[in-house]
């Protein structure tokens, strides 16, 4: 079964834009991670959140993690083309290990 | 490039038939994850494996199987397969088998059931 949701589902824009993405999640976590996919291969691991963190940041990347709304964000500054792929928040549950996977959002970067 | 390989890359079977699938971890990985992923959904945990035994197993039936390695190299399994089977099946590697870390996933083994 899916934890969480994306949204939204699809995201096009334009080159140079902020790209922001949301996921939400139904039961207590330990960690939350963002992965993004390009056509449909293999997961690429973009950032990990713990459940006692905020906020976080890499390169481009920001992401925020609100336990008490059981959601998160990632942001994507200055977007380029190469960013088009689609995008997955996974939770890790206390004491497991599986990671639980939404639908994604599906990002379009228009030259 | 993660160095996680997945093969083969694409396969079709037949309704009823058995696959394997077939996966090379990270070195220095000792854990190994399968997840199917249908289209347009996201992956879906089938099971997990450390030091070779099973170690959690999401909501798949019995006909998916797996095994582990000494080398930590892992196989998948599914029999009588089903036309629903369709999908991408993904196969992630990580150091230790607390879910606190980044996983590594391979490209995928895509299989088409008809």
């Amino acid at each position: 079964s899916q934890q969480g949701e994306e949204d939204p589902q699809a995201l096009s824009i334009q080159e140079g834009e902020n790209a922001t993405m949301n996921c939400s999640y139904k039961t207590s976590i330990n960690n939350l991670q963002w992965y993004r996919q390009n056509s449909g291969r293999g997961l690429v691991h973009l950032i990990l959140i713990r459940s006692n963190e905020r906020e976080k940041h890499s390169g481009r990347l920001r992401v925020t993690l609100d336990t008490s709304k059981k959601s998160s964000s990632l942001l994507i500054t200055a977007s380029r083309a190469a960013d088009t792929a689609s995008y997955f928040c996974a939770t890790t549950g206390a004491g497991s290990y599986q990671l639980t996977f939404g639908k994604g959002t599906k990002l379009s970067v228009i030259p | 490039e993660t160095g996680v390989t997945q093969s083969p890359t694409h396969l079709i079977k037949t309704r009823g038939q058995q696959v394997t699938l077939r996966c090379s971890s990270q070195s220095g990985h000792n854990t190994v994850s399968w997840y199917q992923q249908a289209l347009g959904q996201g992956p879906q945990f089938i099971f997990q494996y450390y030091r070779e035994e099973e170690n959690g197993r999401g909501n798949f039936p019995p006909r998916f199987s797996g095994l582990q390695f000494p080398n930590y190299s892992s196989e998948l399994n599914v029999n009588a397969l089903e036309l629903d089977d369709s999908a991408l099946y993904l196969c992630a590697s990580s150091q230790y088998a607390t879910g606190e870390e980044e996983a590594f996933f391979g490209q995928g083994t895509r299989l088409t059931v008809v």
